[in-house]
């Protein structure tokens, strides 16, 4: 186990709701990434939060935003349900040094189905 | 833009025999590469990475993956398969340059059965 907490483990909405799901990052860590995996496909990064600021975004729309804590955990929050939203939510944390070799270390996931 | 191709949905290999799981890549600037192993109703685990220097890196559970910059190619080999290795593999990349997102992109997965 990566020591990366994720809930819920299991999510059930109807279209148009809003969701948010939370991570808890590994200990040492300072740098939250959260990724959406459609089922049969690989992860897609949806964004990154260092030092509480959103430090990069991937090809997602507004609607998914997000939070990051002084303790480094953080919030995924997703406005106005798609029924293309229902996918596995991947958190990885990991430590932001100088340079962008930094493996991520990935939580279990909350499984979003939007009805 | 990056991307990375994995060509084989699926791997099938006889207990004991050689792996090998594919991948290729593209990537503006000097390539920066993980593999991953997802088991069922799991999150990702981190198996090894390349960032420089040898070609042939060695990460865990006997894994390791061979760097080849002119064929843009990053293969997962293992010398002797388990059946505990059966499992859904994903390799990533990141481009090596500072700036812009941080994020991993990743393939579509292979899935390795071993066989008994």
């Amino acid at each position: 186990e990566t020591g990366v907490t994720q809930s819920p483990t299991h999510l059930i909405k109807t279209r148009g709701q809003q969701v948010t799901l939370r991570c808890s990052s590994q200990s040492g860590h300072n740098t939250v990434s959260w990724y959406q995996q459609a089922l049969g496909q690989g992860p897609q990064f949806i964004f990154q939060y260092y030092r509480e600021e959103e430090n990069g975004r991937g090809n997602f729309p507004p609607r998914f935003s997000g939070l990051q804590f002084p303790n480094y955990s953080s919030e995924l929050n997703v406005n106005a349900l798609e029924l293309d939203d229902s996918a596995l939510y991947l958190c990885a944390s990991s430590l932001r040094t100088g340079q962008r070799g930094n493996e991520q270390f990935f939580g279990p996931g909350t499984r979003l189905t939007v009805l | 833009a990056q991307s990375v191709a994995q060509p084989e949905d699926q791997v099938n290999v006889a207990e004991g025999n050689p792996l090998t799981v594919k991948c290729t890549y593209s990537v503006s600037g000097n390539p920066y590469l993980f593999w991953y192993v997802q088991y069922p109703n799991r999150g990702l685990q981190f198996l090894l990475k390349y960032i420089t220097g040898d070609n042939l890196v060695k990460g865990s559970y006997g894994f390791e993956a061979e760097f080849n910059k002119s064929q843009t190619s990053f293969h997962l080999k293992k010398p002797s398969a388990l059946v505990s290795d059966s499992a859904l593999y994903f390799c990533a990349v990141r481009d090596g340059r500072g700036g812009g997102a941080d994020g991993l992109t990743f393939g579509k997965g292979t899935h390795l059965i071993i066989q008994p």
